[in-house]
């Protein structure tokens, strides 16, 4: 199984301020036949399901704002949150779609400080 | 819309089984395979299968072989999920998921969840 890890656990971050949430895998997500990386994020508010904000490791989910950006290539990746609004305070998941069992992150937990 | 409106919470006892529902509307219900996810509390979420509503084999997680089963009806655009042989480790929140047409595997809907609560 692919192993994916997020780091750090948890995040606090002032409003209007950027954060960065890394996730690596243990095997590469670059299909090489499309040069796609089967990566997705999620974001998790209490007592809701997860929502996708961004798949192929930085496409942009329809209707998710555009603070919210991906990017990396293979075993590292990268969310990146740019203005960090009230709203944003939530759990992030990453997922691997490259092979069964597709899997998650263990979350990382973004607060305002 | 798309939605995906899940049966609700059920508290059993170890060994016993149980089997949630997932209802489909707002588009093709055949058209998109679905995942089912759980989500024990405090963790991330865990795969555990994927059926395709058309047809074929579902396709399980290794860890999850031998217990679980998913169906669909068709007719009310229903898909479900049995787990079997309880243990207090399978108390958690469980999703329903979709697939987006183009048949990858990343998740663009979810369902509501249902809890699940194993307890003697």
């Amino acid at each position: 199984d692919i192993v994916m890890t997020q780091s750090p656990d948890s995040l606090a971050v002032s409003l209007g301020e950027g954060a960065t949430i890394n996730c690596k895998s243990s095997q590469s997500l670059l299909y090489s036949s499309n040069d796609k990386n089967y990566l997705a994020w999620y974001q998790q508010k209490p007592g809701q399901p997860p929502k996708l904000l961004i798949y192929w490791a930085s496409t942009r989910e329809a209707g998710v704002p555009d603070r919210f950006s991906g990017s990396g290539s293979g075993t590292d990746f990268t969310l990146t949150i740019s203005g960090l609004q009230t709203e944003d305070v939530a759990v992030y998941y990453c997922q691997q779609y490259y092979s069964v069992p597709w899997t998650f992150g263990q979350g990382t937990k973004l607060e305002i400080k | 819309q798309v939605q995906l409106v899940q049966s609700g919470a059920e508290v059993k006892k170890p060994g016993a089984s149980v089997k949630v529902s997932c209802q489909a509307s707002g588009y093709t219900f055949t058209s998109s395979s679905m995942h089912w996810v759980r989500q024990a509390p405090g963790q991330g979420p865990e795969w555990i299968g994927i059926i395709h509503p058309s047809g074929g084999s579902p396709v399980y997680a290794q860890k999850f072989q031998g217990r679980v089963t998913m169906t669909r009806d068709t007719s009310t655009s229903t898909v479900y999920m049995e787990l079997t042989s309880l243990r207090s480790e399978d108390t958690a929140v469980y999703y329903c998921a979709r697939r987006p047409p183009d048949g990858y595997s990343y998740i663009d809907y979810w369902g509501q969840g249902t809890l699940v609560t194993v307890s003697s």
